[in-house]
């Protein structure tokens, strides 16, 4: 079976750095996606990973490190409109394959 | 240009009875799926189309579930007879061959079986 675990909750101050952890096991791998949900809406496209290292997009960036099945998703600079949840899923099969999600972390940033 | 287009985004119907749910994929999208997802989890695939072809549809509980996908581009996924369990939120994605092949979301359909 396919594993994704991602941490339920967590909660940051506004202005600060806050990193979301994301272990997976799955039976095969061809990318790992993060995807930001606020409360009622889509999944809206974060970040892709597929070799190991770092990839740096404004605010966010993410980490992967494929023979440990982790990576991370760093946020910087903490705003209150960042309060959502973040999907970590891995993507199993090349080609427009589906995805596999964890469960989202739901994160709330305080002031 | 516009995103992926579902309808309605709320349903509320009663157990038993019949619904239908629409998803107009991204133009140029020959891939759409439909996810599943549960309140604080996160989406889980039903079928999966590449273009009118369903390629993968194992999770898809065939017995109350179906869909179409005529010409390639719009879908229609349907439940006949709706349970108490099927109250969720009904995604639509859509990708297409590229550097990553990203899927893009719908808004989803939030139903609510009484």
């Amino acid at each position: 079976g396919q594993n994704i675990d991602q941490p339920t909750e967590m909660t940051a101050t506004e202005g600060a750095i806050v990193q979301i952890n994301c272990t997976y096991q799955t039976s095969g791998f061809n990318g790992l996606f993060w995807y930001q949900q606020h409360a009622g809406e889509a999944p809206t496209f974060l970040s892709y990973n597929v070799l190991d290292g770092l990839e740096e997009k404004g605010r966010f960036s993410s980490f992967l490190s494929r023979s440990k099945g982790y990576s991370y998703l760093l946020l910087k600079e903490l705003q209150m409109k960042d309060s959502a949840s973040y999907l970590c899923a891995v993507r199993v099969n090349s080609g427009n394959t589906p995805l596999v999600f964890g469960k989202g972390t739901r994160l709330s940033v305080i002031a | 240009e516009a995103g992926v287009v579902q309808s309605p985004r709320y349903k509320i119907i009663e157990k038993k009875q019949p619904v239908a749910f629409w998803c107009n994929p991204i133009s140029g999208h020959n891939t759409l799926y439909w996810y599943l997802q549960n309140l604080g989890q996160g989406p889980e695939l039903l079928i999966r189309y590449e273009n009118e072809e369903a390629v993968d549809d194992s999770q898809l509980p065939k017995d109350r579930f179906s869909a179409e996908r005529l010409k390639g581009v719009d879908s229609t996924l349907k439940i006949q007879p709706a349970e108490l369990g099927d109250s969720a939120v009904y995604l639509c994605a859509s990708s297409f061959a590229g550097l990553n092949n990203e899927q893009f979301f719908g808004p989803g359909t939030r139903l609510t079986v009484l």
